[in-house]
């Protein structure tokens, strides 16, 4: 079965800390994507990743950076938290040749900066 | 550039009711139609896509989608709601060479009422 891991459900950091989020996928698929969620906006791209050290600014990037130096891994950076930053952050992964457009979800990791 | 517009972003029906969840879509190219759907504390889950071929798609929990060219539209139905289907539901548009990530619209959250 299909699986993308994403390092912790909820979390709770300090205004100004750096944080990371991690997310794995097991498919071996050359694409993946960090969004945010909140509630009336849908889902905004932040970043995302056609392979291996790749980057592109998605909608939303300021405040945040990624880093993929391995195929399955793709984290998501903030630099220095701040409140608005508070949100469900959902990761997705796609093949990037030969599918059909599907993008396949972790469960999120709803982040709250105090 | 490809748009999402999902009207309504709270339905509400009764338990047996037909649901109806509409979708419209704008894009340049020919594009691939995908519904999902998140449960609480989840990460979204695919319900059905459009690629190409037959324009009423059937896809998880007996709920279908009829792509229509000339309306640009995608709306999701079901004949009959279960109170299981209470969830918020996500319409996303892609182009067919699946270069660009999923643009999503805002959602929908569907209430049933028993």
């Amino acid at each position: 079965d299909v699986k993308v891991t994403q390092s912790s459900r909820y979390l709770v950091k300090r205004t100004g800390e750096k944080v990371f989020l991690e997310c794995v996928q097991d498919m071996d698929h050359e694409n993946m994507f960090w969004y945010r969620q909140d509630p009336g906006l849908g889902l905004r791209l932040i970043y995302f990743s056609y392979d291996v050290k790749m980057k592109e600014k998605g909608d939303i990037p300021e405040g945040y950076s990624v880093s993929r130096e391995k195929k399955e891994r793709f984290s998501l950076i903030l630099e220095s938290a701040s409140t608005s930053q508070t949100s469900m952050y959902l990761c997705a992964s796609r093949s990037g040749t030969g599918g059909l457009g599907e993008q396949f979800f972790g469960p999120g990791t709803r982040l709250t900066v105090l | 550039a490809q748009s999402v517009t999902q009207l309504g972003s709270h339905v509400s029906v009764s338990e047996g009711a037909l649901v109806l969840l509409r979708c419209n879509y704008s894009s340049s190219v020919p594009p691939y139609l995908f519904w999902y759907v998140q449960y609480p504390n989840q990460g979204l889950q695919l319900l059905l896509k459009y690629t190409t071929g037959a324009t009423l798609v059937k896809g998880i929990n007996g709920f279908e989608a009829e792509f229509k060219k000339s309306e640009t539209s995608f709306h999701l139905t079901k004949p009959s709601a279960h109170m299981s289907d209470a969830a918020e539901y996500f319409c996303a548009v892609s182009d067919q060479q699946g270069n660009t990530p999923l643009v999503f619209g805002k959602g929908t959250r569907l209430s049933v009422i028993a």
